[in-house]
């Protein structure tokens, strides 16, 4: 099986610019989480979409956000770029709710400058 | 209450030791444990994960030890190979949600040949 995906790799935007990342999880897979990660905060929740619905969230301000595709594909969106907004963002997969394990894609790498 | 202590930062092994990272949480609500090991420019690949119900869990070279009471639970690799140099993340999760993981801050193990 293909592990997750994820597009574009790398991204490079300015300040006040907003970007879409995307992300396809792991063939069956329904559920998609994404994870924030910076050398200053480590790995930190954004969200979790399942059957096209946010399930949770983490704490972040309301510039971030997502949705789901009814394939399970995800976009996240970040609006009014800042700075601190470089970070690698991480989409991570699982079959469902419930205890299933996650699984992570390579990540892509946003710079903001 | 959310936040998942991980020691320590850094970590340099010979080749054929024994690698021991350790983690302390305070929320009792957690219930899974994972582990992740991240290559540079990759994302956390899932390596072994327990659940409360067990004190240990052994997979190949690596083993879980989980203490409940002291709310602690700790890595070890044994017979570190120069190919587990990686940075390795202990998390924790809340019961079925299962998706929303908090994250240890991270150690970069070094296994010198």
């Amino acid at each position: 099986k293909a592990g997750v995906t994820q597009t574009p790799r790398y991204l490079i935007k300015t300040r006040g610019q907003q970007v879409t990342l995307s992300c396809s999880p792991i063939s069956g897979h329904r559920s998609v989480s994404w994870y924030q990660q910076t050398p200053g905060q480590g790995l930190q929740f954004l969200f979790e979409y399942f059957s096209e619905t946010q399930r949770n969230k983490g704490n972040f301000p309301g510039r971030f956000s997502g949705r789901q595709f009814s394939n399970s594909r995800s976009e996240m969106n970040v609006s009014t770029l800042e700075l601190g907004d470089s970070a690698l963002y991480l989409c991570a997969s699982r079959l469902g709710q419930g205890p299933y394990e996650q699984y992570f894609g390579p990540g892509t790498r946003l710079t903001v400058t | 209450q959310q936040q998942v202590k991980q020691s320590p930062q850094s970590l340099i092994v010979q080749k054929g030791g024994i690698s021991i990272i350790n983690c302390a949480y305070e929320n009792t609500a957690f219930d899974y444990f994972p582990w992740y090991q991240q290559f540079p420019g990759k994302g956390p690949a899932l390596l072994i994960a327990i659940r409360p119900d067990v004190s240990e869990k052994k997979e190949g070279r690596f083993t879980i030890s989980f203490n409940k009471s002291a709310k602690q639970f700790s890595l070890h690799i044994m017979d570190s190979q120069p190919g587990d140099s990686a940075t390795y993340f202990c998390a924790a999760s809340i019961g079925t949600s299962g998706s929303r993981l908090t994250f240890g801050e991270g150690t970069q193990l070094t296994v010198n040949p």
